[in-house]
């Protein structure tokens, strides 16, 4: 199956600073990725839809000013939680979808947020 | 209504027996549909895709979809205590590009 890495894997960062995060699709071309919060116990909530080569598509009541998010590349998309607080400690997973006709979405193994 | 609905558990069976997960979705033009396996503290992995009526089978796993009653499920034969996660569906509906929407899940727990 197709393979997505993340990293870091997990990550401690002081409230106020930034973070970024990095999606890779390793064996696959993905024009589109997406990126997820999940709160423990909580499902998935999609945060932003990533194209590369566009701006990315934001879920409503996700600050885009927070978290940028850049997909430079076929195989590689960041997310940056930028002046990070307390409240975005948080699961962030990244998803890729390999090319048409394929519908499917391959999750990167998660990146686990503290901020103290 | 939520796009997507599964029975959050937990649902509890004993090892060697039929697991059955069920989900309902709300858009009549949905196309795709997915199941995801999430063990605790770890992304979701792919198990099963079904794009078609009927049933679709992959080792102990089978997935059926039934359009006309807005209804996917997924069965697991010879239930292991490996198989214990969060099951998720997930439904991409027709006309809203590549979004997937997700249900909460439902815990399984297969008891030795």
């Amino acid at each position: 199956g197709a393979v997505v890495s993340q990293h870091p894997s997990r990550v401690i960062c002081k409230s106020g600073t930034s973070v970024k995060i990095e999606c890779r699709s390793l064996d696959f071309q993905a024009t589109t990725m997406f990126w997820y919060r999940q709160f423990p116990k909580q499902s998935l909530m999609l945060m932003a839809t990533s194209n590369e080569g566009s701006k990315a598509t934001y879920e409503q009541g996700v600050e885009k000013d927070k978290f940028l998010i850049n997909h430079a590349s076929l195989t590689l998309s960041t997310l940056t939680v930028t002046s990070a607080h307390p409240e975005d400690s948080s699961f962030y997973i990244c998803s890729a979808r390999p090319p048409a006709p394929s519908y499917e979405q391959y999750f990167g193994p998660g990146t686990r947020l503290t901020v103290t | 209504q939520k796009e997507v609905e599964q029975n959050s558990g937990p649902l509890s069976v004993p090892e060697g027996a039929i697991a059955s997960l069920n989900c309902t979705y709300s858009d009549r033009g949905s196309q795709s549909f997915f199941w995801y396996r999430q063990y605790s503290g770890k992304s979701p992995e792919l198990i099963m895709s079904i794009y078609s009526n009927g049933d679709k089978e992959d080792g102990r796993f089978t997935a059926q979809l039934n359009k006309a009653s807005q209804y996917v499920s997924l069965l697991i034969r010879d239930s292991q205590p490996s198989d214990s996660a969060t099951y998720l569906c997930a439904v991409k509906r027709q006309y809203t590009g590549n979004q997937f929407y997700f249900g909460t899940g439902t815990s399984l727990t297969v008891i030795p």
